[in-house]
């Protein structure tokens, strides 16, 4: 079946630092992937999408490209700042139906 | 709008106990999902409804659970009895197919602990 599969955290970056937090899925078809956040006591929140192959999310210095070839969809920043501080969910979405599946999430602890 | 609103935000009851959890989707909204989130599992899809029918209930872990949504405002989330290995975070989110379709709005979840 469908899942996504990120890496495990916790990490633990110095402000400024680069990030990379890793995501690959398994997929029936041409999902549509997403990046979703959240901050401590709140629901998730979407931070970026690709919707096919090669595409490129972007939102809030944070970046993701579709690779198909590597079924992958890696979250990255250049530079991070202590307000990133949050959990980080990969998921992925079939275009048929309407069912998310979402990794476990990667919690981010950014220090000044 | 106000976003998706789920009530109470914390219950603690005990074990035995019916629970029942709320929510009220976007409006317009034609989607809901229930998702329950604990460490060991992480975020776990319990059942979905579109225009407020159940489509994909093969989550929701056992006869204890019951979902209903009366109408396009309103979805409930009923665990009798509750039992101490329920006690998670438990999210409704809904999405609007068509343009932006593939967004989940989150509510704020309900924490929930059975002793």
């Amino acid at each position: 079946g469908d899942s996504v599969t990120q890496m495990e955290g916790p990490v633990t970056l110095s402000e400024e630092a680069f990030l990379t937090i890793n995501c690959t899925y398994t997929a029936t078809g041409y999902p549509s992937l997403f990046w979703y956040v959240q901050y401590p006591g709140e629901g998730l929140q979407l931070l970026l999408k690709a919707t096919k192959a090669d595409d490129k999310g972007s939102n809030k210095g944070f970046e993701a490209t579709y690779r198909k070839e590597t079924t992958s969809f890696h979250l990255e920043k250049g530079s991070v700042q202590v307000s990133d501080s949050a959990v980080y969910f990969c998921a992925l979405r079939r275009h048929t139906g309407n069912q998310f599946y979402f990794g476990t999430g990667t919690s981010l602890t950014v220090i000044p | 709008d106000a976003g998706v609103i789920q009530s109470p935000r914390h219950e603690v009851t005990e074990m035995g106990q019916e629970v029942t959890l709320r929510c009220k989707p976007i409006s317009g909204h034609d989607y809901l999902f229930w998702y329950r989130q604990t460490m060991m599992r992480g975020l776990e899809l319990l059942i979905y409804f579109n225009n407020n029918v159940p489509i994909d209930d093969s989550g929701m872990p056992e006869d204890r659970f019951s979902a209903k949504m009366p109408n396009a405002s309103f979805s409930t989330l009923k665990i009798q009895p509750s039992e101490p290995r329920d006690s998670a975070v438990y999210f409704c989110a809904s999405s609007l197919t068509g343009q932006g379709g593939e967004k989940l709005f989150f509510g704020s979840g309900t924490q929930l602990s059975v002793l």
